[in-house]
């Protein structure tokens, strides 16, 4: 079974300020990790995913995580937010043998002007 | 990417009522498909994995004869929330895997929001 936190349940930030949204998880086999962006009243979007190879995967709107094995990590960056991406982000995982996600508890992002 | 539809987009219903709510793979084949609900503020939880041609599977805790899945072709999959009341109002999102492949990807329908009176 695996399990996901994502650390903060708010993150405010200014406009054009980086932002950086936590997220470990806990496996005893190899995963699959996915960041969803949910807009109101939305279903989910994909915004990345690492599957295998580099560590470091750039997504849409140019957000980018990083798969870190020894700390169990896979925190969602992005350089400089823009009001648009005023939303709820979810990290999630799965196994590689199963296709059914397990859900962090999101983290409302707003981005103040 | 994949489209996966889901109808109504919201429903109200008196309590007691049973309501339907479908979702629908648009381009693609989906054997599996997967019913989440989600209380205000709060993450997904899986319900249940619906399954086309076989009975579908239940997380612990959801009561299967009150929300009954049917997978009735490979691109349609149905959830009816039984004699509804007011704590089964929620948002439920359903979502299939990506096609054909070994690389595990969800596409999400836009969800349904569910209120009873």
């Amino acid at each position: 079974a695996q399990s996901v936190t994502q650390l903060d349940s708010q993150v405010p930030v200014f406009e054009e300020a980086p932002v950086e949204l936590r997220c470990n998880y806990s496996s005893s086999v190899s995963v699959y990790l996915f960041w969803y962006v949910q807009y109101p009243n939305q279903g989910l979007q994909l915004l990345l995913k690492y599957l295998s190879g580099s560590t470091l995967v750039k997504g849409i709107n140019g957000f980018e995580a990083e798969f870190n094995k020894s700390q169990t990590s896979f925190h969602l960056r992005k350089p400089s937010v823009h009001i648009s991406d005023t939303a709820e982000y979810f990290c999630a995982v799965s196994d590689r043998s199963a296709r059914q996600l397990t859900f962090g508890s999101g983290t409302q992002l707003t981005v103040l002007p | 990417g994949a489209v996966v539809s889901q109808h109504p987009s919201w429903v109200i219903c008196k309590s007691g009522t049973s309501v339907k709510i479908e979702c629908r793979s648009l381009d693609f084949q989906a054997t599996t498909m997967f019913w989440y609900r989600q209380f205000p503020k709060q993450s997904l939880m899986l319900m249940a994995t619906s399954n086309e041609g076989s009975k579908a599977t239940y997380e612990q805790g959801v009561e299967k004869d009150k929300f009954l899945i049917n997978h009735a072709s490979l691109t349609l999959s149905t959830l009816t929330v039984t004699s509804a009341h007011p704590e089964d109002s929620s948002f439920y999102i359903c979502s299939a895997p990506s096609p054909g492949a070994i690389l595990n990807e969800q596409f999400f329908g836009p969800g349904t929001r569910l209120t009873v009176l």
